[in-house]
């Protein structure tokens, strides 16, 4: 089965400073990739997504890109701020006929 | 409003107990899942359904059973509760096709002791 890998599971950033976050899948037949927030004591929420017909994808301060060839795909912050800091959560999956594939979460702390 | 909703939120039972975990969501949702996590750590795959009727086990082992009488609800049960099974409890849904968004319920803080 699909097998994601998250890296790094902690990361500690200044505020303003940038924060990139990696995850690498191994099923090449996997074609859509979202990436959770989930903060202290609430549920995971999305934040971004992306397929494979596209290359990256950008939302205000968040953005993703996806290396189809290499099977990686990875989450930039820029500009963090402390309400950024959360436990992030990337997964992969085949489409909507299949469960979506967590990796392990990657906890970010931004502070002042 | 369309959402996911858990209950209880938080329940302290005894071992031993048999207890039974509340998913509804009013999304018209075919697919449902159960996931386990501890605060802050992995989330992981307990069981999932893909329509009434229809209900498989997930990648981590579990000692609870689901059901899925009707499309809007997806209760899990624990037979005996025991200590171990002391967690954080996840229900989402997602459509069957075209957008592919999974949202997550509030979850359900379960301590067994």
């Amino acid at each position: 089965g699909e097998n994601v890998e998250q890296h790094p599971s902690t990361l500690s950033v200044q505020e303003g400073d940038s924060a990139v976050i990696k995850c690498t899948y191994s099923d090449s037949a996997s074609n859509y990739f979202p990436w959770y927030k989930q903060e202290l004591g609430k549920r995971p929420q999305l934040i971004i997504d992306i397929r494979s017909n596209v290359g990256e994808k950008k939302d205000q301060r968040i953005a993703v890109t996806l290396n189809k060839t290499a099977k990686h795909f990875s989450l930039h912050i820029t500009e963090t701020q402390p309400e950024d800091s959360a436990v992030y959560f990337c997964a992969a999956s085949k489409g909507s006929g299949y469960a979506l594939n967590f990796g392990k979460g990657t906890s970010l702390l931004v502070t002042p | 409003e369309a959402d996911i909703y858990q209950t209880p939120r938080y329940l302290v039972i005894g071992t031993g107990k048999k207890i039974t975990l509340e998913c509804s969501q009013t999304m018209g949702h075919d697919k449902m899942y159960w996931y386990q996590q501890d605060p802050g750590m992995e989330l992981h795959l307990i069981h999932y359904s893909y329509g009434v009727n229809s209900t498989e086990k997930g990648d981590l082992s579990s000692e609870s059973t689901v059901s899925r009488i009707r499309t809007e609800h997806f209760p899990l049960t624990l037979e005996s509760a025991r200590p171990s099974h002391t967690s954080q409890y996840l229900c989402a849904s997602r459509v069957q096709t075209g957008q592919e968004t999974q949202y997550f319920g509030p979850g359900t803080r379960l301590l067994v002791l």
